[in-house]
Order: structure tokens, then sequence, then C-alpha cells
């Protein structure tokens, strides 16, 4: 079965300070996976994937598969990034994504 | 190109309706796929279906079923709604062979 798990539900943080997203998953195979946005009254949009390995908005995002994390980073935080964040996993092409339950990110003026 | 549109936008049923949700998909798109969205539970996959055909299917109980017909539209169809079948109805589509989803607005349906 596959499963992803974000630890926290909230982060608030000040403009300028760093970002750190934490999301592990957990599948027997080789997955897919990818960060999705949610901002206040916007539909939930694809911010990136692991296997385009690029920065988007400032945002990056490394595959670990030893510690099977997908960890989503920026260093220096937006007010325009508060949104929640949902990490996600597919196990392949034609396959469901399995999210994880999501995080609300908070950036202060 | 338009977007992944979902009707109707709001619902509210009473507790052993029924309801029938639709989506159509970005044109070109011929996979569809459903989720639920609540706080407990967050996203959850109800099924998927492409060329008319399902695909895959999520843990959720026979009064959750779906179709999709020929020009990639998709309807859901809930029976004997429960109160906790109260949730954000978010649909995706994407092409072929592609993993990228694009997520309509959703419906919100609320179950009295």
């Amino acid at each position: 079965a596959q499963r992803v798990t974000q630890p926290e539900k909230l982060l608030s943080v000040f403009k300028g300070a760093p970002v750190e997203l934490k999301c592990n998953y957990s599948y027997s195979g080789s997955p897919e996976l990818f960060w999705y946005v949610q901002y206040s009254r916007q539909r939930l949009q694809l911010l990136l994937r692991h296997i385009s390995r690029e920065s988007i908005k400032g945002f990056t995002a490394d595959l670990n598969k030893g510690e099977t994390s997908f960890h989503l980073k920026k260093p220096f935080a937006q007010e325009e990034d508060s949104a929640m964040y949902y990490c996600a996993l597919s196990s392949g092409a034609n396959s469901k994504l399995t999210f994880g339950k999501g995080i609300t990110l908070s950036v202060r003026p | 190109k338009a977007g992944v549109t979902q009707t109707p936008r709001y619902l509210i049923k009473t507790r052993g309706q029924q309801v029938t949700l639709s989506c159509s998909p970005i044109s070109g798109h011929r996979s569809v796929s459903w989720y639920q969205q609540t706080p407990g539970q967050g996203l959850q996959f109800l099924f998927e279906y492409f060329s008319e055909t399902q695909r895959n299917k999520g843990n959720f109980p026979g009064r959750f079923s779906g179709r999709q017909f020929s020009n990639s539209r998709s309807e859901m169809n809930v029976s004997t709604l429960e109160l906790g079948d109260s949730a954000l109805y978010l649909c995706a589509s994407r092409l072929a062979g592609v993993n990228e989803q694009f997520f309509g607005p959703g419906t919100r349906l609320t179950v009295l």
C-alpha cells in the first residue's frame, strides 16, 4: 500500500525566513512524487514534480529514496506563498494520486 | 484552453437522498479522476475513468459510483446520502500517459 505522511498541519514563518515542508512516503516500488498547492479561493494546482527537477516560484524538492522523503523547501518565504500544500504520490503514469493530509503555510509580514 | 469545470458548485441534500455531480475535463483529456476532500481525511481517491471505462477505484462503499461518456465528460453519483458524505468533491483530468492532473474547482456537498 502507498502512503504519504505530512507530519505537521501548520507552519507559520515571517517573510524572508526559510521554509521546509516535510513529506515522507511509503511505497515499495519507484514512485513519482508531487507537491500540489491550493491558494485561498483557488483550485488545487500542481506546484512541482520530482522528475522535473525544476524550481517553481523559488520552491525546490529533492526525492530522497533512502529516507523516503520529498521535502519542499524555499530559502526566503514571501507573503504570497501562504497557502495549503499537499504532497502526493503516484505509482505510475496511469495510477491514482495518494495525497498527504496537507499543511497550511502562513507567511507573516 | 478552458480548465476543468464542475457543476453544480454547491449542493444541499438530506440524508437518504441521492446526488449526481458532473465534471467536464480539459479538451483532449480522456482521463477523469474523482476525489473527496474533507477536513478530517484530506483528499481521498474515489475512482478514475478513461475512455468510458473505470480504470482505478478507491476504498469507498458501493453507494459511490461514476461513469464517463464518449465526450469524456464524467458524472459521479452518491446514493442513500449520509451525513459523513458532506465534503468537497474534486474532479481532475489528465492526458493519457501523462501524470499531471488538472483539478476543477470542486462541488461542495452538504448533507443535512
